[in-house]
């Protein structure tokens, strides 16, 4: 079975600085993992993917997470973080076994204060 | 180009109705995948189709619940004699292939039942 867990609800942080969304994941074999925020009202929009290779993936809107293998972790961060990065953040999972079912975490509320 | 779209947007429907929900793929795209999110369950995967075929469907609720896919496009979620418990938001997802491809998410349709 694969998992992922988003431990924290909520992040607060204020405008300018660095934001992380932590996640971690259970997987039996090799991870593919990936990043989706979601505004209000609006469907899941992709951010960054980890497949293989380089450790620390960089995808859209100044994001970027890192792969850590021994932790099974994959943080989304974010050096300064915008009020317009409110939103709420998906980490997801999937195995080469399972190639094509996303298992999610419950998701993290993001509120960047001005 | 064109994203995932889907229709209705919204609907309200009395319990024990049935409903038929649309989802347009990205042009080209070949697997096609339904999920539902709800404030209970969070985002769960419902059905996975590969071109016309539904090689996984362990994740329908119920037999009250039916999808198919023609022309390898455009796909239809039926939820028959629907209850209270069906309201959520169904989105839809489409990638290239099955492989690690991204999945690309339509807006969703919020389905209300009353």
């Amino acid at each position: 079975a694969q998992s992922v867990a988003q431990p924290e609800d909520q992040v607060n942080v204020a405008e300018g600085n660095p934001l992380t969304v932590k996640c971690t994941y259970s997987v039996s074999g090799n991870p593919y993992l990936f990043w989706y925020v979601q505004y209000p009202n609006r469907g899941l929009q992709f951010l960054l993917k980890y497949i293989t290779g380089d450790n620390l993936v960089k995808g859209s809107y100044g994001f970027e997470a890192e792969f850590n293998k021994s932790q099974t972790s994959f943080h989304l961060k974010k050096p300064s973080a915008l009020v317009s990065d409110s939103a709420l953040y998906f980490c997801a999972v999937r195995t080469r076994s399972n190639d094509y079912k996303l298992s999610f975490g419950a998701g993290t509320t993001v509120t960047v204060r001005a | 180009g064109a994203g995932v779209s889907q229709s209705p947007s919204n609907k309200v429907t009395e319990k024990g109705k049935d409903v038929e929900l649309r989802c347009d793929p990205i042009s080209g795209h070949t697997a096609l995948y339904w999920y539902r999110q709800s404030l209970g369950q969070g985002l769960e995967f419902l059905i996975y189709f590969q071109g016309n075929s539904a090689p996984d469907k362990s994740g329908l609720p119920s037999d009250r619940f039916s999808a198919e896919r023609t022309g390898g496009s455009v796909s239809t979620l039926t939820i028959q004699r629907t209850q209270q418990e069906d309201s959520a938001v169904y989105l839809c997802a489409s990638s290239l292939g099955p492989s690690p491809d991204t999945q690309y998410f339509g807006p969703g349709t919020r389905l209300t039942v009353l």
